[in-house]
């Protein structure tokens, strides 16, 4: 069975530009999350979709990100404008329902020069 | 206070040993309560999960719930240098989405 699936795995590029994160939750999973992570901080939940409808976002550090889902097979992480200290590692996970455990997607590696 | 605490290590243990690895919750309404492996450059993944007071036991790893206390523990029997890694407490408050810990370091000496 396929697993979370993200893309890209790595993305660098300069302050300012538009950032697009993707994810394919694995099939049949009704819960979908976005984390991030940083040696500083941890993970940290950044919103979490139930059904394709966002419930929590308030993990979103400001407006300059936005997340959608529009299917239960994709949804994307957008950050526009992206700034330095938007580096980090950002995850999807994917699971039955937000009380069962999550699979992980293998991450992002984002580098906001 | 943190809503799940974890001493960030690292725990460093010979090859062979008992690894201990504790967490603390805050949320008493919470009901899953989950343990994830993180390799250094890797995704978290899943290696226990535990719903009700007692022990749960899976190969080389028991996990140990107390509701009462707010606790819940993993020990790594017979620990090996590949078990080397950071432990995720996860804790599912019920009411909002999983709770992460901050992870404990563990080292396992050949």
């Amino acid at each position: 069975d396929a697993g979370v699936i993200q893309s890209p795995r790595h993305e660098v590029t300069e302050m300012g530009q538009e950032v697009t994160l993707r994810c394919k939750p694995i099939s049949g999973h009704n819960s979908l999350f976005w984390y991030r992570q940083t040696m500083m901080r941890g993970l940290e939940l950044l919103i979490y979709f139930n059904n394709n409808v966002p419930i929590d976002d308030s993990g979103m550090p400001e407006d300059r990100f936005s997340a959608k889902m529009p299917n239960a097979s994709f949804s994307t992480l957008k950050i526009q404008p992206s700034e330095p200290r938007d580096s980090a590692v950002y995850f999807c996970a994917s699971s039955l329902d937000r009380n069962q455990p999550q699979h992980f997607g293998d991450g992002t590696r984002l580098s906001i020069l | 206070q943190k809503e799940v605490e974890q001493n960030s290590g690292p725990l460093s243990v010979p090859e062979g040993a008992i690894a201990s690895l504790n967490c603390t919750y805050s949320d008493r309404g919470s009901q899953s309560f989950f343990w994830y492996r993180q390799y250094s450059g890797k995704s978290p993944e899943l290696i226990m999960s535990i719903y009700s007071n007692g022990d749960k036991e899976d190969g080389r790893f028991t996990a140990q719930l107390n509701k009462a206390s707010q606790y819940v523990s993993l020990l790594i029997r017979d620990s090996q240098p590949s078990d080397s890694a950071t432990y995720l407490c996860a804790v599912n408050p019920g009411r909002r989405a999983l709770t992460f810990g901050s992870g404990t370091r563990l080292q396992v000496q050949p």
